[in-house]
């Protein structure tokens, strides 16, 4: 996972917002992901991003993309108790389909 | 709704002996990826395959560890003989769009290997 790299822990307080950085290396990489993975469950889809978008927004999660800077962040708005979980960035590795992770965010919301 | 499923989804086993993992991936995508997930090491890819044949499996230690596919709604995984090294949980993605890219994980095997 060292060709994607993430800060290993963020604490946010309750209704805040949440934001979660990532920078990746490879430029030709066509999709960037975010996985939310909760104690002892497998690692769920949040979002992606193409990599000719500058951002997409689905509900309360942001992603930012900057292509020049090889960086990409989420942003999670009113952050929740449920919110607390590890987060994945992941770019796409090759093209058949695999992707590189990065090692995981882990966010924990405060009251 | 459509998930990945995976069994046993916890398996305690002694040294040596052989424990096979199965998945059955989303109905329609072709693309099949094996994970294991360790503390020490984080997410590392085991092997993957599209249309049931193996793209890739460097990531899996060849002289213990096999994936196979016998058709397109199953793929397992086998450890023979296990180690306890091997203790670690153990998920199966099946991807969609053109590349298989977008991955869809299972809830995992939680192996534990005495």
């Amino acid at each position: 996972g060292e060709d994607v790299e993430q800060s290993l822990f963020l604490s946010v307080r309750e209704g805040d917002s949440s934001v979660i950085n990532c920078t990746y290396t490879d430029s030709s990489s066509t999709y960037l992901y975010w996985y939310k993975q909760e104690p002892g469950a497998g690692l769920q889809l949040l979002t992606y991003i193409f990599s000719n978008m500058d951002m997409k927004q689905d509900q309360r999660l942001t992603v930012l993309l900057n292509k020049k800077d090889k960086h990409l962040s989420l942003r999670i708005a009113d952050t929740q108790t449920g919110d607390s979980a590890i987060y994945f960035c992941a770019e796409q590795a090759d093209s058949w389909g695999k992707l590189q992770f990065g090692a995981g965010t882990q966010v924990v919301v405060t009251p | 709704d459509a998930r990945v499923t995976q069994t046993p989804r916890h398996k305690v086993t002694e040294m040596g002996q052989e424990v096979t993992m199965r998945c059955q991936p989303i109905l329609g995508h072709n693309t099949v990826f094996w994970y294991r997930q360790t503390m020490m090491q984080g997410l590392e890819l085991l092997a993957y395959f599209r249309n049931r044949a193996p793209l890739d499996d460097s990531g899996m230690p060849k002289d213990r560890f096999s994936a196979e596919m016998p058709d397109a709604t199953l793929a397992t995984l086998k450890i023979q003989p296990s180690e306890p090294r091997d203790s670690a949980v153990y998920f199966c993605a099946s991807g969609s769009g053109p590349l298989g890219e977008t991955q869809y994980f299972g809830p995992g095997t939680r192996l534990l290997v005495l």
